[in-house]
């Protein structure tokens, strides 16, 4: 148990579905971030949220959409993806600010299957 | 903008033989550094991380990294592996501490055999 709960853990989606992953971190951070992992790649950083704001997006294409409705929840919505998106989506969060950073905690990850 | 290198995409080893896997990355401003390992299908799990202070980290599992700022490099080494270590382990440096942007390397992967 990480403290970071991803659902759901696998997921296949045709393209013209929509479908959302769920993060919820028992933690009390105030940062929550969204990751992409792809075969022979590096984790790319996708969306960061502080405080509920987003504080960067990192030149995600439009069919991925980050909602941050409190601290402790993160929701990616997808909706007409390509098979190239599929991938392993981990969230994270941490807690940042002038008296304490910690390391990011992650998710087990939801296995994204686009067919 | 930082950068993070880990030199080896493979490494097999047999139990009980010592492992160093290597990572060097590049900042123009000072960094946090860490190692994660994640096992298959599983998400990433801090292993030890560097801060500040003693250049020399003990994380958990036995595994130890030395921080080398002359060098820009962070190895993670253990003295004797263990079936058991067999994961992927990836380097991950975030420049200034209160960045929210971890940057991580292509990740090792350690094959401990019998």
């Amino acid at each position: 148990e990480t403290g970071v709960t991803q659902t759901p853990r696998h997921l296949v989606m045709g393209m013209t579905n929509k479908k959302s992953l769920k993060c919820e971190q028992h933690l009390g951070h105030n940062a929550m971030y969204w990751y992409k992992q792809s075969a022979k790649k590096p984790l790319e950083l996708m969306f960061v949220y502080n405080f509920k704001e987003q504080t960067e997006n990192n030149s995600v294409p439009s069919r991925f959409s980050p909602e941050c409705p409190n601290s402790s929840h993160l929701f990616l919505h997808l909706h007409t993806l390509q098979p190239e998106d599929s991938a392993l989506y981990l969230c994270a969060s941490s807690q940042k600010g002038r008296r304490t950073n910690t390391e990011a905690f992650f998710g087990q990850g939801t296995r994204l299957t686009v067919v | 903008a930082q950068s993070v290198t880990q030199l080896d995409s493979q490494v097999p080893v047999f139990e009980e033989a010592p492992v160093e896997l290597r990572c060097n990355y590049s900042s123009s401003v000072s960094v946090y550094l860490f190692w994660y390992v994640q096992y298959p299908n599983q998400g990433l799990q801090l292993l030890l991380k560097y801060l500040s202070g003693s250049t020399l980290v003990k994380g958990i599992n036995g595994f130890e990294a030395e921080f080398n700022k002359s060098q820009t490099s962070f190895h993670l080494r253990k003295p004797s592996v263990h079936i058991s270590d067999t994961a992927e382990y990836f380097c991950a440096v975030e420049e200034g501490g209160s960045n929210y942007k971890l940057t991580f390397g292509k990740g090792t992967l350690l094959t401990v055999n019998p």
